[in-house]
């Protein structure tokens, strides 16, 4: 059981370039979410999913694209990178969004110069 | 509009002294609150939670955390902390039958020996 699991852990892109990261979890869960983590800042809400075939924003969902074609997986697409969007990016999936355990995946750290 | 305060963005103790971490919200509606911790290069790992029934929830670690409804807040507390507890703590609300998750900027938590 390997929980929630993301790759790559760390990336650099330059400005206007495209990539996809990659979130999977094998527990089930019927909701999953993306995160940004940036210093002084917390964590903020880009998109979530509450089952195969259903996705919607969060707060800071300007410049990212999901979709989830299986309940297993959840990739995040950014279309142009920009510098605004370095940040740690966390993926996290749960049984219920409102009232259960979120589990988090270990992150990726991604540098836009 | 749900918003999350932490005051203190960072806090030094020696250990085996007591800590209070802070955490205020506010909420046009009744939310859940979570506590959640996370280690160094690592992601967020759930620290405890408060749904319903008594107002003081517990962890498995020493962790404590009491709901004040009238002053709108979820304090953490621990009354002998350890070298082990270093790590940043995040406050958290889920709005009752919204599929958001807001959370706070953060507490940094540095144990001194």
């Amino acid at each position: 059981n390997a929980g929630v699991t993301q790759t790559p852990k760390f990336q650099v892109l330059k400005t206007g370039q495209s990539m996809t990261l990659q979130c999977a979890q094998d527990m089930n869960h019927e909701y999953m979410s993306w995160y940004r983590q940036d210093p002084g800042m917390g964590l903020r809400l880009i998109h979530y999913s509450v089952g195969a075939g259903i996705t919607d924003q969060g707060e800071v969902p300007n410049g990212y694209n999901v979709s989830r074609s299986t309940t297993e997986d959840f990739p995040l697409r950014l279309l142009s990178a920009a510098p605004s969007q370095t940040s740690v990016y966390f993926c996290a999936s749960t049984v219920d969004f409102s009232t259960d355990t979120q589990y988090f995946g270990p992150g990726t750290r991604l540098t836009v110069l | 509009a749900q918003s999350v305060t932490q005051l203190d963005s960072q806090v030094p103790v020696f250990e085996e002294a007591p800590v209070e971490l802070r955490c205020n919200y506010s909420s046009s509606v009744s939310v859940y609150l979570f506590w959640y911790v996370q280690y160094p290069n690592q992601g967020l790992q759930l620290l405890l939670k408060y749904l319903s029934g008594s107002t003081l929830v517990e962890s498995i670690n020493g962790f404590e955390a009491e709901f004040n409804k009238s002053q709108t807040s979820f304090h953490l507390r621990k009354p002998s902390v350890h070298i082990s507890d270093t790590a940043e703590y995040f406050c958290a609300v889920s709005p009752y039958n919204f599929n958001k998750f807001y959370f706070g900027s953060g507490t940094k938590l540095n144990v001194k020996p």
